[in-house]
């Protein structure tokens, strides 16, 4: 299996620009989370799928995010408009179950300037 | 409400050297507990979990980790670590509702 691919790897932006990062999770898998991560904060769940039905968007920062899982193998994060406070690096992680622990991706280094 | 504590934000050791890496975790039910390592630039890689019995857990790259109730703790150790050790090592809990509570990380450097 090729593990949980994300892209880009790295996208730049401009401030308003939209945005939208994209995971593709390990086949079988029924659970997808999309974590951001900043040397402030740490790591923060932002929102995670069940079966493709979000579960628990709590995390999501305010209205400016939105996230989708159309199927079973897709999920898109999308930021608009972006802000700087946005840069940071977003992780998509799935697992079957809670027993199993995560599989993560490799992470998409965003920065808004 | 969950959370973890990671007592040491770095951990320089000399290679070779025992390390072990302090998480201490707080939650009012039954838990799931995880290690996880990020190596610069890369996602997270599950090192070892406990789920339920063994206390000693066992896990990749020679790291073991002994779950304490009595002290909600889950120290991660290694008796002897390389150079290629150096990483990021991240705790997290879990528990019924299939989310995951990072703790803020420890920064492993091993130095020849």
């Amino acid at each position: 299996d090729a593990g949980v691919i994300q892209s880009p790897r790295h996208e730049v932006t401009e401030m308003g620009q939209e945005v939208t990062l994209r995971c593709k999770p390990i086949s079988g898998h029924d659970y997808l989370f999309w974590y951001r991560q900043t040397m402030m904060r740490g790591l923060e769940l932002l929102i995670y799928f069940n079966n493709n039905v979000p579960i628990d968007d709590s995390g999501m920062p305010e209205d400016r995010f939105s996230a989708k899982m159309p199927n079973a193998s897709f999920s898109t994060l999308k930021i608009q408009p972006s802000e700087p406070r946005d840069s940071a690096v977003y992780f998509c992680a799935s697992s079957l179950g809670q027993v199993g622990g995560y599989t993560f991706g490799s992470g998409t280094r965003l920065t808004v300037v | 409400a969950q959370s973890v504590t990671q007592l040491d934000s770095q951990v320089p050791v000399f290679e070779e050297a025992p390390v072990e890496l302090r998480c201490n975790y707080s939650s009012s039910v039954s838990v799931y507990l995880f290690w996880y390592v990020q190596y610069p630039n890369q996602g997270l890689q599950l090192l070892l979990k406990y789920l339920s019995g063994s206390t000693l857990v066992k896990g990749i790259n020679g790291f073991e980790a002994e779950f304490n109730k009595s002290q909600t703790s889950f120290h991660l150790r290694k008796p002897s670590v390389h150079i290629s050790d150096t990483a990021e090592y991240f705790c997290a809990v879990g528990g019924s509702n299939y989310k995951l509570t990072f703790g803020k990380g420890t920064l492993l450097t091993v130095n020849p």
